[in-house]
């Protein structure tokens, strides 16, 4: 079955920067987009990103430009994405998810169980 | 635009209907997809493509689209569907994926 297990919770002190991995099982890793997306503590879901293990093109939402740079490994099936220049406002449960793609449509079909990143001095 | 927008708060009595809008100038051109999110758990997708149901996703669930507005309607709505719902489709220029604010559904 499909399976995105993401890396635990992190504290990190604000300027540092953090790593998330989303380690996929169950598909073709290189056949899907991956997308990452956070949640705040009683707010609302956003996306951050999405990248291609494929191609490696990827995008990033603008109000994360320079701060979040994605990776991934094909050789492992994992997705990463780097958060640097992190504030308090960064604290949050980040999700990766797989994305589907159907014309012009898209949507993620797949959920990690998400990481609690706290941003904290 | 960039923004999808939901009402915050909806209820509905057991077994009753609901209906939850999505309004923005994307869903002009994108459909619109919904998650639904229990308290301490990953989103779920409940409906993609407009008005498509996962496997495993009840048909009391189901979708719509008109103009610049998208619905998710609960028939005959269960305790257990009391979740936060939340839809998502592209921005206007297709290169970013934006969410609504989320409404959370109370079932009385």
């Amino acid at each position: 079955q499909v399976q995105l297990v993401q890396s635990g919770a992190e504290v990190k002190k604000p300027g540092a920067s953090v790593k998330v991995s989303c380690k996929a099982s169950g598909y073709t890793f290189s056949s899907y987009d991956i997308h990452w997306v956070r949640q705040a503590s009683g707010q609302g879901l956003e996306w951050l990103a999405w990248m291609s293990p494929n191609t490696a093109n990827r995008g990033v939402a603008q109000k994360f430009q320079g701060r979040v740079t994605l990776t991934r490994d094909t050789y492992t099936d994992t997705a990463y994405m780097d958060v640097s220049s992190l504030i308090s406002e960064d604290t949050a449960v980040y999700y990766c998810a797989r994305g589907r793609l159907y014309g012009g449509n898209s949507y993620f079909d797949y959920w990690g169980q998400g990481t609690l990143v706290t941003v904290s001095s | 635009s960039s923004e999808v927008t939901q009402d915050p708060v909806v209820s509905v009595a057991l077994g009753q209907t609901v209906r939850i809008t999505c309004q923005g100038d994307s869903l002009r051109i994108y459909y619109a997809n919904w998650y639904q999110q229990k308290p301490g758990q990953a989103p779920v997708l409940v409906i993609y493509d407009k008005d498509s149901r996962p496997s495993g996703i009840p048909n009391r669930f189901s979708g719509s689209s008109s103009g610049n507005t998208a619905s998710l309607t609960i028939t005959g709505a269960r305790a257990e569907d009391e979740a936060d719902y939340y839809c998502q489709s592209r921005d206007t220029s297709g290169n970013h994926w934006v969410f609504g604010g989320g409404t959370k559904v109370t079932v009385l």
